[in-house]
């Protein structure tokens, strides 16, 4: 029974690209969530997505960030125009049901912006 | 103030101590606590779990609230090389889904 899956594991982009960050739940998992860590700091929440809903972007900078969780696929993270201040680890949890249920995190998605 | 305050650390100890991991927070609305390790390139693992105030144990590990005092702590005892993580302190409301995480403590344990 696969964990959650998140590619690339690194990714660099210059300045003004724009970054893909997959995420493909567990198994019978229909919730995901992104977090964003950086260095020495704990994880942030982004967003928490069903299948064709976000259920709460508030952790989500207002621009250039967007999220989706389509019915068949993965769940994407998408960052337009990337800044130096977007690098950091991006990591996706998934969890069988809503409420307080345990999130399985994936291994991260390690984005580098030149 | 940050809503989860964690000393980050780094905390070394030699094989076989007692280590003391502790968390403070603000937010009286938390009702959930947990506590996840996370090694170095890895995504973060669910140890522990509690729910409102008391104690919980788990093998070598104890995870203890004090919602009085918001306070939380994680207690290894005979600690291993193996335990050597980020151990990372999150809470969340009675929602439950979004989670608020610790800036995470660094521990080495020393054969």
């Amino acid at each position: 029974n696969a964990g959650v899956m998140q590619n690339p594991r690194h990714l660099v982009r210059r300045r003004g690209q724009e970054a893909r960050l997959r995420c493909s739940p567990m198994k019978g998992h229909s919730h995901v969530y992104w977090y964003r860590q950086l260095p020495e700091e704990g994880l942030k929440f982004m967003v928490y997505l069903q299948k064709e809903n976000i259920i709460d972007e508030s952790g989500m900078p207002k621009e250039r960030f967007s999220a989706e969780f389509p019915k068949e696929g993965p769940s994407i993270l998408r960052i337009q125009q990337v800044v130096r201040g977007d690098s950091a680890a991006y990591f996706c949890a998934s969890s069988r049901k809503q409420g307080l249920d345990e999130q399985f995190f994936g291994p991260g998605t390690r984005l580098t912006v030149l | 103030q940050k809503e989860v305050e964690q000393d980050p650390g780094p905390l070394s100890v030699p094989e076989g101590a007692i280590v003391s991991l502790n968390c403070t927070y603000s937010n009286s609305a938390f009702q959930y606590f947990m506590w996840y390790r996370q090694y170095s390139r890895k995504g973060p693992e669910l140890l522990m779990y509690t729910y409102s105030s008391g104690n919980k144990e788990d093998g070598r590990f104890t995870a203890q609230v004090d919602k009085s005092s918001k306070y939380i702590s994680l207690f290894i005892r005979d600690s291993q090389p193996s335990d050597s993580a980020t151990y990372l302190c999150a809470m969340s409301d009675t929602g439950g889904f979004k989670t608020i995480f610790g800036a995470g403590t660094r521990l080495f344990v020393k054969a």
